[in-house]
């Protein structure tokens, strides 16, 4: 079947402008996470949901980020008033959300945003 | 709090020889961990995960770790390089708290596989 999709794959904007990055995950997946991966790092944790949900966003680095998921699949990462700092790949991913092995996590392929 | 701490940040082997990359864990819970992969201009891709089973779990193309509660470690290992397992490596640290799992990362390994 198909895995997580992310779109657009490449963003690049200029620095006050706003975006919306999203993530379609695995039909049928409960959790959806967003990361946050700068060049020559790993990946590191902004946000999460359990169907509609936003469970934890502890990892959001300002209240210029926000996500939803407003139906339980598709979700929307938003970065308003966009700085250079905020260039970076951003991924997502999704995970059954239940049990033992549920919460193994299946990531997109990424969006990678670039500020000028 | 949880952390990783993958030792090596470039490894370099030649081709047909073993493969060693080491992490260390912080855990103040029962930790899950995995080790991903990148390739390059690709996604992460789950190599194999360890969830409190066989401390000995064997992934996808040949690659297998131990975890070893005494030491914290969960290095990843594999008998034999190939061309192909030339990418970057993160072992990363799940909280398990009933059913939720956020990922800690640690900063990755290169390997890099001479002919």
């Amino acid at each position: 079947g198909a895995g997580v999709s992310q779109s657009p794959r490449y963003k690049v904007t200029k620095r006050g402008q706003d975006v919306a990055l999203r993530c379609d995950p695995i039909s049928g997946h409960v959790s959806l996470y967003w990361y946050r991966q700068a060049l020559g790092q790993g990946p590191e944790f902004l946000t999460y949901f359990n169907y509609e949900a936003q469970q934890d966003k502890s990892g959001l680095p300002n209240d210029r980020f926000s996500a939803e998921r407003p139906e339980g699949s598709i979700s929307t990462l938003t970065i308003q008033r966009t700085e250079q700092r905020d260039s970076a790949m951003y991924r997502c991913a999704s995970s059954l959300g239940r049990g033992q092995g549920g919460y193994e996590q299946y990531f997109g392929p990424g969006t990678r945003l670039t500020v000028t | 709090a949880q952390s990783v701490t993958q030792l090596d940040s470039h490894v370099s082997v030649s081709e047909g020889t073993p493969v060693l990359l080491r992490c260390n864990y912080s855990s103040s819970y029962s930790p899950s961990l995995f080790w991903y992969v990148q390739h390059p201009n690709k996604g992460l891709q789950l190599l194999l995960k360890y969830t409190s089973a066989a401390t000995l779990v064997k992934g996808i193309n040949g690659f297998e770790a131990e975890f070893k509660k005494s030491e914290t470690s969960f290095h990843l290992t594999k008998p034999s390089a190939h061309m192909s397992d030339a990418a970057e490596y993160f072992c990363v640290v799940s909280e398990v708290r009933g059913s939720q799992g956020n990922l800690i990362f640690g900063k990755g390994t290169k390997l890099s596989v001479k002919p």
